[in-house]
């Protein structure tokens, strides 16, 4: 079963708008955490947030935040007043607890197309 | 910063040679990864090793292997590549536990074509 699922392909968005990426997970385990990375087309992928499964607020990171609703196993990602150089892939993560806890597990990711 | 770096970021193979890619990170991390990245599938886990000469399969092991000798080197071996091996390849490291989210840091990422 997928873990991680990103419901949006491509997203476009107009410059200085904020844009919410969808992320949905699927674990029975309590203990997780959840990250958000950024892939430009240069390739590197850029950590940019974390949310632990037993942190009471939301995790916020400059104009990143994170909308952890945890009864909804949904962790989606704000960006908030989108810039030019925000046009990237980005990917949803989940690392569980015990002892998979080495690994992460990567959504397919959403393509965001910032527009002038 | 943790850096990690791969030796190459394009290569261009011909089938059934043997593929080497070579990841090295300069933070004394015990982990590294081995991941593929396909469009529509995200990134999906081939080899990671925990410390020296150890290794431990992923969700997709099949056609490839890893070497790790020293700490900071860990490579990714394509024994007879396969134009199905056409792909992009990210190799992370990872601090040690409870720090920092046990995020990772990747490298650049390796485009292979194999022709």
């Amino acid at each position: 079963a997928q873990k991680i699922t990103q419901t949006q392909p491509g997203m476009f968005v107009q410059e200085k708008e904020a844009v919410t990426l969808d992320c949905t997970y699927d674990t029975s385990d309590p203990s997780y955490g959840l990250f958000w990375y950024k892939q430009p087309s240069s390739g590197e992928m850029i950590f940019l947030i974390y949310q632990g499964s037993y942190d009471q607020q939301n995790a916020t990171e400059g104009r990143y935040s994170l909308n952890f609703q945890k009864a909804r196993k949904s962790a989606n990602l704000v960006i908030s007043a989108s810039q030019l150089g925000d046009s990237a892939m980005y990917f949803c993560a989940m690392r569980e607890g015990g002892t998979n806890d080495y690994k992460l597990s990567f959504g397919a990711g959403t393509t965001v197309t910032v527009r002038a | 910063d943790v850096k990690v770096t791969q030796s190459s970021r394009y290569l261009v193979k011909r089938t059934g040679e043997k593929v080497f890619l070579e990841c090295v990170q300069d933070m004394d991390h015990e982990n590294m990864f081995w991941y593929r990245q396909d469009p529509g599938l995200g990134l999906r886990l081939i080899y990671f090793s925990y410390d020296v000469k150890m290794k431990e399969k992923g969700d997709i092991p099949e056609g490839y292997s890893v070497s790790r000798e020293k700490k900071e080197r860990f490579s990714l071996i394509l024994e007879s590549a396969s134009t199905n091996q056409t792909s992009m390849y990210l190799c992370a490291s990872r601090p040690p536990r409870r720090e920092d989210g046990y995020g990772y840091t990747f490298g650049s990422g390796t485009r292979l074509t194999v022709v």
